[in-house]
């Protein structure tokens, strides 16, 4: 079974706080994902990579960052923290799809609150 | 041109009936069509998916139906059941899947 892990559930931040949210997967797959997820918006993403150290702009890159240093880990970076970020964050990842299926496995997502 | 539309927003179905979930998309590009359902607490997760050049495929109580010409795709829950309670997500993914649009998802209430 694929597993991707968040590192947090719930997280409280300030407004201005650098936030570090962090996601492993465990089956060796090429792409990782970040989203946000609102309320009538579906999923937004934020970055992805499709390999180490390599990152592609989104849609909604605008006050984030990432980080991936090895496969398995993807991180996102709040490099100050506002309240429009409040919003629940979700990684996934993917095999590289060669006319096969382009299935993302989620993690359980991260609810970021930013007061 | 990137724009998932998914209609409607929230649907209730009556135990055993039929939930029908519409999408539409504009750009030709795209050449992987998905729907992922999401439990609360969950991630989504890949429910059933479609290539433009099938017209319907089933799985289970599951159905895609596409087409093609209109830009519309669609997915019929035959059978409802209380356990289908939940929000579905269309999407669509450009080639070799590294970026995929969702629509804006519907939430599903299958009344027992």
């Amino acid at each position: 079974d694929v597993k991707v892990t968040q590192s947090s559930r719930y997280l409280v931040k300030r407004t201005g706080e650098k936030v570090f949210l962090e996601c492993v997967q465990d089956m060796d797959h090429e792409n990782m994902f970040w989203y946000r997820q609102d309320p009538g918006l579906g999923l937004r993403l934020i970055y992805f990579s499709y390999d180490v150290k390599m990152k592609e702009k989104g849609d909604i890159p605008e006050g984030y960052s990432v980080s991936r240093e090895k496969k398995e880990r993807f991180s996102l970076i709040l490099e100050s923290a506002s309240t429009n970020q409040t919003s629940m964050y979700l990684c996934a990842s993917s095999l590289v799809g060669t006319g096969g299926s382009y299935e993302q496995y989620f993690g359980p997502g991260t609810r970021l609150t930013v007061t | 041109q990137q724009q998932v539309k998914q209609s409607p927003q929230s649907l209730i179905v009556q135990k055993g009936g039929i939930s029908i979930i519409n999408c539409a998309y504009e750009n030709t590009a795209f050449d992987y069509f998905p729907w992922y359902q999401q439990f609360p607490g969950k991630g989504p997760a890949l429910l059933i998916a479609i290539r433009p050049d099938v017209s319907e495929k089933k799985e289970g109580r599951f159905t895609i139906s596409f087409n093609k010409s209109a830009k519309q795709f669609s997915l019929h829950i035959m059978d409802s059941q209380p356990g289908d309670s939940a929000t579905y997500f269309c999407a669509a993914s450009f080639t070799g899947g590294f970026k995929t649009i969702f629509g804006a998802g519907t939430r599903l209430f299958v009344k027992a």
